[in-house]
């Protein structure tokens, strides 16, 4: 099993600019969720979903924009970056919200 | 104020030296997980821990919920430098968002 993949790895964007961050997972996981990491700060939550559909916003969500269409796919939307969103990035599934997390390998983004 | 306060924030050890890491709060939890962390990856679970007193081991990691389910530690036995990695300790906080909480972390580095 791939698990939960992100793309891509690595991303630098130039300030105003736009991208879409993508992660699939494999597990029929319902829930599924964006995660912004920065040094001595953990795991800062962006959004999630709770199934397709279905999704809300986390502790810092602004500046950011998910869709869930289907089970599998949940992508991170940034419109306009700012230098203030240079971090790692990590997408989860899990099958309960309290159950095992199953991260990606993480998309390291720098703003400039 | 963190649910979860982690400590220390950062250790730095010598090959097979013994160390314990800590996370504490001050509700009370059905439950605790710790994962681990290695540089450019995802973290990954180590344990979930569900009794109050429970011990755990892992090969050279042990972990213990406290008695009041408000704590937990996680000491490791003769470190390596495998067991370099940032360790998290998560819960499932009910009435707020549906996932996980981490907190910020402990890093380790072991030196050979």
């Amino acid at each position: 099993n791939a698990g939960v993949t992100q793309t891509p790895k690595f991303r630098i964007l130039k300030i105003g600019q736009s991208m879409t961050l993508q992660c699939t997972q494999d597990m029929n996981h319902n829930y599924m969720y964006w995660y912004r990491q920065d040094p001595g700060m953990g795991l800062k939550l962006i959004y999630y979903s709770v199934g397709a559909g279905i999704t809300d916003k986390g502790e810092v969500p602004n500046g950011y924009n998910v869709s869930r269409s289907t089970t599998e796919d949940f992508p991170l939307r940034l419109e306009l970056a700012a230098p203030s969103q240079t971090s790692v990035y990590f997408c989860a599934s899990s099958r309960n919200p309290d159950a095992e997390a199953f991260f990606g390998q993480g998309t390291r983004l720098t703003v400039v | 104020t963190q649910l979860l306060e982690q400590s220390p924030q950062f250790l730095s050890i010598q090959e097979g030296e013994n160390l314990t890491v800590y996370c504490n709060s001050s509700s009370v939890f059905s439950s605790l997980q710790w994962y681990r962390q290695e540089p450019g990856e995802g973290p990954v679970l180590l344990v979930t821990v569900v009794t109050g007193g429970e011990v755990k081991k892992l090969k050279r990691l042990t972990f213990q919920f406290g008695d009041a389910r408000k704590d937990s530690s996680l000491h490791i036995t003769a470190a390596q430098p495998g067991d370099t990695g940032l360790y998290l300790c998560a819960v499932f906080a009910k009435g707020g968002y549906s996932t996980l909480t981490f907190g910020k972390g402990t890093m380790l580095l072991v030196s050979p």
